[in-house]
């Protein structure tokens, strides 16, 4: 069955700090995976994905994510955070072997707080 | 990116009432939408996939009957939540792929929040 698991409900981080939101999948063939932010009252905005080609994936505000096939992981990472990161982090997974059905596993989401 | 609205950005209703949520995707033509709902401090529940010009693809334990989606054009997908109850209350957010640019990305409308008293 396919699945994404986000182990951690809440990471917390000072400012300039880097910082980690993990995310590790389970689909019966090759991932595509996603990465969304989403502000509070808000709607998801598109982060970054990897679907094929260099396992480092380089995204929006400085983001970057890498895929991991061994491990499962597609781990979102910032060398330096920022206040305004924080927000509530989703890893997402679809399966290639789907075909044209786009729809997507969801984790449950990481609560982001950056401490000035 | 491909931008998606929603109208309204908040409703508040009587039980028993219907509400309809517009989804629009304002700079690309999205065949297919996808409807979710939220609930506070919680993942995306995918309730629905939008087919313009086809029925809707519901998602098990979501009630067509109560959840009724139109994608009449290749633009616009609407849900109406019937004869709503307060257990209706929720964040409604849909999303589409823009397969011209990127048939890959979801791109999110700012979502839905609905309060049915």
């Amino acid at each position: 069955a396919q699945s994404v698991a986000q182990p951690e409900d809440q990471v917390n981080v000072a400012e300039g700090n880097p910082l980690t939101v993990k995310c590790t999948y389970s689909v019966s063939g090759n991932p595509y995976l996603f990465w969304y932010v989403q502000y509070p009252n808000r709607g998801l905005q598109f982060l970054l994905k990897y679907i094929t080609g260099d396992n480092l994936v380089k995204g929006s505000y400085g983001f970057e994510a890498e895929f991991n096939k061994s491990q499962t992981s597609f781990h979102l990472k910032k060398p330096s955070a920022l206040v305004s990161d924080s927000a509530l982090y989703f890893c997402a997974v679809r399966d290639s072997n789907a075909g044209n059905n786009r729809k997507l596993i969801w984790g449950l989401g990481t609560s982001l707080a950056v401490n000035p | 990116g491909a931008v998606v609205s929603q109208h309204p950005s908040w409703v508040i209703c009587k039980s028993g009432t219907s509400v309809k949520i517009e989804c629009r995707s304002l700079d690309f033509q999205a065949t297919t939408m996808f409807w979710y709902r939220q609930f506070p401090k919680q993942s995306l529940m995918l309730m629905a996939t939008s087919n313009e010009g086809s029925k809707a693809t519901y998602e098990q334990g979501v009630e067509k009957d109560k959840f009724l989606i139109n994608h009449a054009s290749l633009t616009l997908s609407t849900l109406t939540v019937t004869s709503a109850h307060p257990e209706d209350s929720s964040f409604y957010i849909c999303s589409a792929p823009d397969r011209q640019r990127d048939k890959e990305t979801q791109y999110f409308g700012p979502g839905t929040r609905l309060l049915v008293l």
